[in-house]
This record gives C-alpha cells, sequence and structure tokens, in this order.
C-alpha cells in the first residue's frame, strides 16, 4: 500500500541522547515535510525538503537537522535532545504544492524526552 | 507571513446537535488552498476538503458543509447531526499554491460529542 512510513512509533529518550526519527514513502514525491504537533498548538512546520539534494527550515527548526539525500528516505534528527521536544512528530510528502493531489502525511511517532 | 485561527479551542455538544467550526486565515498571497484535516482518538491525520480560492461555492459532503467566505476570510465547517464518531481535533489549515508551498495549521478545535 502506497504511503509514508515512520518509525518508531513512539520512543522514550534520555535527555542529552541523539535520535533519528525516520520517515519513507513509497509514492516517489518531490517535497517532504517535517511537523510537529502540541497540545493547544497545532501542527508546525519543522523542516521540508522541496526535492532529494535540498533542504528548508520551516517555523521550529531549531535542535533538528534533515537530510535528504534520495527521493523516498527524509530523516529527522535530534542531536542533542530536550525535555521540549517531546511532541508527536508527523511526516508528510507531496507531489507539488499541498493542494495538489497526493498530500500525504503519516502516523506520527510519539516522542518523550526525559 | 500566513496565519490560521481557529478561535474554539473546545466544543461539546450532544449527539444530534449541529455545530459549526470557525476558522480564519491571513495571508498575502492573491492564490491559496484551504482544507480541513480531522485527527480522531486515534492519532493519525484524516484529509476531510481542499478548497482554492477561486471558487467561493458551499460545498456539502453527507452531514459535512464548508462555508467560504473570502470577503471575511473565514472557511467555517458545519457538521449536521452530530455523533459521538464526530468526536475529534479538527485542523483548518493554509497554503500557497505556487512552488512547493507548506501547510500552516491552525491551533485545532477539539469537538466533544456525547450520547
Amino acid at each position: 500500500i502506497a504511503g509514508i512510513t515512520q518509525a518508531p512509533t513512539s520512543q522514550i529518550l534520555a535527555a542529552g541522547r541523539r535520535m533519528t526519527l525516520r520517515c519513507t514513502q513509497d509514492m516517489r514525491h518531490n517535497a517532504m515535510y517535517w511537523y510537529r504537533q502540541d497540545l493547544g498548538l497545532g501542527l508546525r512546520l519543522i523542516h521540508y525538503s522541496n526535492t532529494a539534494g535540498t533542504t528548508g527550515k520551516g517555523e521550529v527548526p531549531d535542535g533538528y537537522s534533515v537530510s535528504r539525500a534520495n527521493t523516498d528516505d527524509f530523516p529527522l534528527t535530534l542531536a542533542s535532545a530536550v525535555p521540549s521536544q517531546t511532541s508527536v512528530y508527523f511526516c508528510a510528502s507531496s507531489e507539488g504544492p499541498p493542494g495538489a493531489p497526493g498530500y500525504t502525511f503519516g502516523s506520527g511517532t510519539r516522542l518523550t524526552v526525559v | 507571513a500566513q496565519k490560521v485561527t481557529q478561535a474554539q479551542t473546545e466544543i461539546s455538544v450532544v449527539e444530534k446537535e449541529d455545530v459549526t467550526l470557525d476558522c480564519v486565515y491571513e495571508t498575502r498571497d492573491t492564490t491559496y488552498y484551504l482544507f480541513w484535516y480531522k485527527q480522531p482518538p486515534s492519532g493519525e491525520l484524516v484529509f476531510l476538503i481542499r478548497r482554492n480560492s477561486f471558487d467561493e461555492q458551499n460545498e456539502i459532503s453527507g452531514r459535512y458543509s464548508w462555508n467560504f467566505q473570502k470577503s471575511t476570510s473565514s472557511f467555517n465547517f458545519t457538521i449536521t447531526a452530530s455523533q459521538v464518531v464526530d468526536s475529534a481535533v479538527y485542523f483548518c489549515a493554509l497554503s500557497g499554491m505556487s512552488g512547493y508551498s507548506t501547510l500552516t495549521f491552525g491551533k485545532g478545535t477539539m469537538l466533544l460529542v456525547s450520547p
């Protein structure tokens, strides 16, 4: 079934540890995105990538890094996790602008930093 | 800069009541898309509707209807005869049409429908 796979589905992480959230899509979409969802704040864009080899910063990029070595994968790395990074993280992809057909979200990764 | 405001943080209704979720947006773009997503307790994001700024016609899909008014920058969502399964967080979102525009979300409205 075509779509986005995020891993892990949930994780408890000690503060100061490094963590990579994985995101893989099999739809050959050009654009990919990482959002974080926090209660009362909705979803906020962390980083995005319009095509393989390019990335850009979203609204809340600090403390996160991304890479886009190929079309399918868009990992999100927390170099040294802090409790404020406790959140639900959603990966998404789109063939073009979000209004175009095929803007798809993954099922999310619930991360708790203690 | 784009902004989406969902002033209602939480709404509680009794089953079969009608309920309207408000969404007001700000954008400098002359063309844009508006969206509604549903997030049930299971956590996934479910796409409900996309509306482009060219089309101000209201839309109805079963018990759901959407009222888009460009003059007031609003894109409100009404659920008729609500059901317990409608209980969820609902997000309104906005994006531009050019290039690879990103989605800007509102903070969400939690809808609780009790039997």
